[in-house]
């Protein structure tokens, strides 16, 4: 079945770059999501189609994809940041995933 | 402004029924499709299934075809989960969510339902 693996945590600084990295077989040709889940809160779209910013999301979350990888950066992270980040994608089926999800720590 | 409003939390008994809720509004609630997602507790997040309530198409992860239904009525702009016989596994919070199309990723999402099942 389709899987895209996320690393189980990321930890930085504040102010520092945090790079969050999705694979998958099918990242190639379809494009990745990406969702910010704060504790004890629902999801919320941050990246869509690869790299496109919804409005009220902030400038320094940016997304790109190359191959089998899709990233997440967080440019000069906040420490309101922290949170778990999942990548999201369809394949050629229309099965659609969730990666296993990313613990961003910034302190 | 778009607004996914779930149903309230529920406690129930292993063996019994449960349908929970989620009503769309500011936008054309026939024209995209909604979503379900699970989360068990401390876990990640898992696709159970869509429907374009214009039509009813519902499609299902091969995970969850059989365990839950998947339903909508789009005379009140909302869309449905239902069990027929809870599990304690089904212990979870479940969401909703909108997809601009079957093809691509959630956009909004409801707030969550969470669901306790226990004897």
């Amino acid at each position: 079945s389709y899987e895209l693996t996320q690393p189980p945590s990321v930890s930085v600084s504040p102010g520092q770059t945090a790079r969050i990295t999705c694979s998958g077989d099918a990242l190639p040709k379809k494009y990745a999501y990406w969702y910010q889940q704060k504790s004890g809160q629902a999801p919320v779209l941050v990246i869509y189609e690869d790299s496109k910013r919804p409005s009220g999301i902030p400038e320094r979350f940016s997304g790109s994809s190359s191959g089998t990888m899709a990233t997440l950066t967080i440019s000069g992270a906040q420490v309101e940041d922290e949170a778990d980040y999942y990548c999201y994608s369809t394949d050629s089926s229309l099965s659609r995933r969730f990666g296993g999800g990313t613990k961003l720590t910034v302190l | 402004e778009v607004q996914l409003v779930q149903s309230g939390a529920e406690v129930k008994k292993p063996g019994e029924s449960l349908k929970i809720s989620c009503k769309g509004s500011g936008y054309s609630f026939t024209s995209y499709w909604i979503g379900w997602v699970r989360q068990m507790p401390g876990k990640g997040l898992e696709w159970m299934g869509i429907i374009y309530p214009g039509d009813s198409d519902t499609r299902y992860s091969p995970s969850f075809q059989g365990q839950v239904t998947i339903s909508a009525d789009k005379s009140i702009s909302t869309a449905y989960l239902q069990w027929s016989s809870l599990k304690a596994s089904d212990t979870a919070m479940y969401y909703c969510a909108r997809l601009p199309s079957a093809r691509g990723g959630f956009d909004y999402w409801g707030q969550g339902t969470l669901v306790t099942v226990s004897s």
